[in-house]
């Protein structure tokens, strides 16, 4: 495609319940980043790859949250016993090189009731 | 370590000039800025990555100080769709490529 796909676009989960949010880069991009971004805040970095190798996670909040890019491509943001605080929008970004603009998803926005 | 924007929110009437500020207390590496817009993507206007630089394209513009601890984008005879939520994105010597903190953004809203 075009740009980065997110999906979904919108999720809503049970406290305690897994979720996985997957992130498509645009093609030919080699790094890859997840961010977190609360209500009316910047985005918070997560974890960086370039091609599968996830080179940074030191923005992962616990050890609950786990990313993954295994054929370096398309990753997948794992969160498993979600709790109220995990509630945010989720965005990818891609580059084609670490300190490249970085091209950003629409997000997915996450709810944990 | 986050850099601190100024000013948080600013009103515009089109036509007008804006100047939105993000400040850094060490030397950066490079500074990104970007725009967003309500429930959409950050979307990329500039890296700055020299001291000294100012580059821009059409009427948005920005600049890096000699040290590298202050940048400033310049929106010039602002149009409606510079609507948005401007966010300066920093990157630091010693960190890894590409992770970038962000200030908490400055919400310019533009009317007719």
């Amino acid at each position: 495609g075009a740009g980065v796909s997110q999906s979904p676009r919108y999720k809503v989960a049970k406290r305690g319940q897994d979720v996985a949010l997957r992130c498509d880069p645009i093609s030919g991009h080699v790094s890859l980043f997840w961010y977190q971004q609360a209500l009316g805040q910047g985005p918070e970095f997560l974890t960086y790859f370039q091609n599968e190798a996830q080179l940074d996670k030191s923005g992962l909040p616990s050890d609950r949250f786990f990313a993954e890019r295994p054929e370096g491509s398309v990753s997948t943001l794992k969160i498993q016993r979600t709790q109220q605080e995990d509630s945010a929008v989720y965005l990818c970004a891609s580059s084609f090189s670490g300190n490249q603009p970085q091209h950003f998803g629409d997000g997915t926005r996450l709810s944990i009731l | 370590q986050q850099p601190v924007q100024s000013p948080q929110a600013v009103i515009l009437r089109e036509g007008e000039d804006a100047v939105i500020n993000c400040s850094s207390s060490k030397a950066l590496y490079s500074v990104h800025w970007y725009r967003q817009k309500h429930g959409e993507a950050p979307v990329f206007l500039m890296i700055l990555l020299k001291g000294g630089e100012q580059k821009g394209h059409d009427k948005i513009s920005a600049s890096f100080n000699e040290k590298k601890q202050q940048s400033s984008l310049y929106l010039t005879a602002s149009q409606l769709s510079y609507s948005g939520t401007y966010f300066c994105g920093t990157e630091r010597y010693g960190g890894s490529q590409g992770n970038l903190i962000f200030g908490k953004g400055t919400k310019l809203s533009v009317k007719p």
